[in-house]
């Protein structure tokens, strides 16, 4: 079966650096997304890997190793509007996106 | 970038009555939308695959003589939960795929918030 598994809830202070993982297993593999969803908001785009490596995009990152099924999304700076939840999708052969149940991001002064 | 809206964002209801959702996208082609239903504090469910011009595809479980999706033309895909039920209220997201853009990015409506009492 396709399952994408990513911690539940984390914890950061503002100002420091945060690291969601995300590991997957899907049936082919077209791209794995991350969006940010506020609560009671749509999700919002957020990075987009299809090759192993690292794209930064200002104080976010993402992170793809296929061999691994894994990435993940750094985020740096911490700003109290981060908190939020953070979902990983990967896109499967049949270009359907196949979601992570989503990590809930706490900021703390 | 590519917009989507939805209308309505909020709609309340009385049980046995039906709904309807319109998603449209703004300032794009979208040969195929997809609805989602998120229920609080968990991720997105797909319900449906919908495609113009033929008929949706829907997810196991989903029942589609409930959820009646129609996407008649490129812009726009509507769902109507038939006989609403409280255990129908929940946030319905649409998204779009705009298959001229790399990486078939999907873009999400904002979202409408459906009660049902």
């Amino acid at each position: 079966g396709q399952n994408i598994d990513q911690p539940t809830e984390m914890t950061a202070t503002e100002g420091a650096i945060v690291q969601i993982n995300c590991t997957y297993q899907t049936s082919g593999f077209n791209g794995l997304f991350w969006y940010q969803q506020h609560a009671g908001e749509a999700p919002t785009f957020l990075s987009y890997n299809v090759l192993d490596g690292l794209e930064e995009k200002g104080r976010f990152s993402s992170f793809l190793s296929r061999s691994k099924g894994y990435s993940y999304l750094l985020l740096k700076e911490l700003q109290m509007k981060d908190s939020a939840s953070y979902l990983c999708a990967v896109m499967d052969s049949n270009y359907q996106l196949i979601w992570g149940a989503g990590t809930k991001l706490i900021i703390k002064p | 970038g590519a917009v989507v809206s939805q209308h309505p964002s909020r709609v309340i209801c009385k049980s046995g009555t039906s709904v309807k959702i319109e998603c449209r996208s703004l300032d794009f082609q979208a040969t195929t939308m997809f609805w989602y239903r998120q229920f609080p504090k968990q991720s997105l469910m797909l319900m449906a695959t919908s495609n113009e011009g033929s008929k949706a595809t829907y997810e196991q479980g989903v029942e589609k003589d409930k959820f009646l999706i129609n996407h008649a033309s490129l812009t726009l895909s509507t769902l109507t939960v038939t006989s609403a039920h409280p255990e129908d209220s929940s946030f319905y997201i649409c998204s779009a795929r705009d298959l001229s853009g790399v990486p078939h990015e999907q873009y999400f409506g904002p979202g409408t918030r459906l009660t049902v009492t």
